[in-house]
């Protein structure tokens, strides 16, 4: 039983345009959703986080977006650029057990 | 600041045999985490470590599993005797003391192991 489910599985974007990655979860006791970046041959790195005291949070081109009645966050990338061809995990945490549980990952490719 | 590291970068071992996997985390972490990666699916927790104690380990999938922290600094994950679907990337991560509210959530992946059984 997956507990963050995470779509689209891949996603081919062009230069300039918008990626959306979403995510929902049933774990009403998750308080915190970060979203890691995976580079190939590296280890997912923190690229956002959000607390659902807000509805959205931007991080220059990275915003994100948070439903709590909906349970669902998404990731917006706004402006694309090849150097954003990745895999983006969406995960979620709940108070001091602190261990992640990771969506199964979308492969972002952004064209030149 | 070094990050975390993971030793080996690969593994290629056949059905039966042991192999033990290390992670260093950041200096001065005292929470040390282990997950895993099969096939291309999510990223799943194995087991967290503060300092040399298990927290949680939970997600350990069997008892051929087997995690230790020496002194609170480096962790070694123990696969005994190894499986066909143990095979998968296994990442360690690392974070500071504190939970949330008076620390920091941040965990720090290293670039994980991958282990192949045949």
């Amino acid at each position: 039983q997956q507990q963050v489910k995470q779509s689209p599985q891949s996603l081919i974007v062009q230069k300039g345009g918008i990626s959306i990655i979403n995510c929902a979860y049933e774990n009403t006791a998750f308080d915190y959703f970060p979203w890691y970046q995976q580079f190939p041959g590296k280890g997912p790195a923190l690229l956002i986080a959000i607390r659902p005291d807000v509805s959205e949070k931007k991080e220059g081109r990275f915003t994100i977006s948070f439903n709590k009645s909906a349970k669902q966050f998404s990731l917006h990338i706004m402006d694309s650029q090849p150097g954003d061809s990745a895999t983006y995990f969406c995960a979620a945490s709940e108070g001091s057990a602190r261990q992640l549980t990771f969506g199964s990952g979308t492969q972002l490719t952004v064209l030149p | 600041e070094a990050g975390v590291t993971q030793f080996p970068s690969h593994s290629v071992i056949e059905k039966g045999q042991t192999v033990t996997l290390r992670c260093d985390p950041i200096s001065g972490h005292d929470n040390l985490y282990w997950y895993r990666r099969v096939m291309g699916k999510e990223i799943k927790f194995l087991l967290h470590f503060v300092k040399e104690s298990k927290q949680d380990e939970s997600g350990m999938p069997n008892n051929r599993f087997l995690a230790e922290r020496t002194g609170g600094t480096y962790s070694t994950l123990k696969v005994q005797p190894a499986e066909l679907e143990d095979s998968g990337v296994y990442f360690c991560a690392s974070s500071p003391w504190g939970n949330g509210a008076g620390g920091t959530d941040t965990q720090y992946f290293g670039p994980g192991t991958r282990l192949t059984v045949l």
